[in-house]
């Protein structure tokens, strides 16, 4: 186990529904980060969190909200999604932009 | 942009034999480097890393291998094991600017061993 935790391991939803992702770091990292992983292409970068102030929003749809109340913990709320957005949904954490640890990913499903 | 990538998508070993993984990158100022195995239904798993000013760093059965004349990462696995099956990325940190500390991440290479 890498220390970080992610609920729930999957999810299906459809694109009127909203859901929220969880993130959970027992590191004491300052860092936490959201990605999104889909088949056949690298790892997209989509928000960074240093103590708990939003560094990075990579361009991502509105549609994707994060929310980082503490350094510990880290949630992506979803809405009006699309079929286009499933994918396995990774967080990670790390300590001064050093390696990133990642939790097992939420598989996500919208139909 | 800065981009990261792989020569190759795929590759297959025997047990026992070496492994060598090879990454292309872009970006001259990145100033660190990591090596992560995948394991299908799992997150990224950091193997090992090495910063701008070495060339090379060995952990247990892998090396990480810098060149940084021509932009190029690679992992040396050393007697792969089947459990060394997996997806393998290289990733670059950026080391200035407004995107500090982001990583970059490559596609990744499919390593399958055959025992």
């Amino acid at each position: 186990e890498t220390g970080v935790t992610q609920t729930p391991r999957h999810l299906v939803m459809g694109m009127t529904n909203k859901k929220s992702l969880k993130c959970e770091q027992h590191l004491g990292h300052n860092a936490m980060y959201w990605y999104k992983q889909s088949a056949k292409k690298p790892l997209e970068l989509m928000f960074v969190y240093n103590f708990k102030e939003q560094t990075e929003n990579n361009s991502v749809p509105s549609r994707f909200s994060p929310e980082c109340p503490n350094s510990s913990h880290l949630f992506l709320h979803l809405h009006t999604l699309q079929p286009e957005d499933s994918a396995l949904y990774l967080c990670a954490s790390s300590l001064n932009y050093n390696e990133q640890f990642f939790g097992p990913g939420t598989r996500l499903t919208v139909l | 942009g800065e981009s990261v990538g792989l020569h190759l998508p795929t590759l297959s070993v025997q047990e026992g034999d070496n492994s060598i993984i090879n990454c292309a990158y872009s970006n001259s100022a990145s100033d660190y480097f990591i090596w992560y195995k995948q394991e299908s239904g799992k997150g990224p798993q950091f193997i090992i890393d090495i910063r701008s000013n070495m060339d090379k760093r060995q952990g247990q059965r892998v090396t990480v291998l810098l060149n940084k004349t021509v932009k190029h990462l690679s992992l040396q696995i050393a007697a792969t094991q089947p459990g060394d099956s997996a997806v393998y990325f290289c990733a670059e940190r950026n080391a200035g600017g407004t995107s500090y500390g982001k990583l970059t991440f490559g596609q990744g290479t499919i390593l399958t061993v055959h025992p």
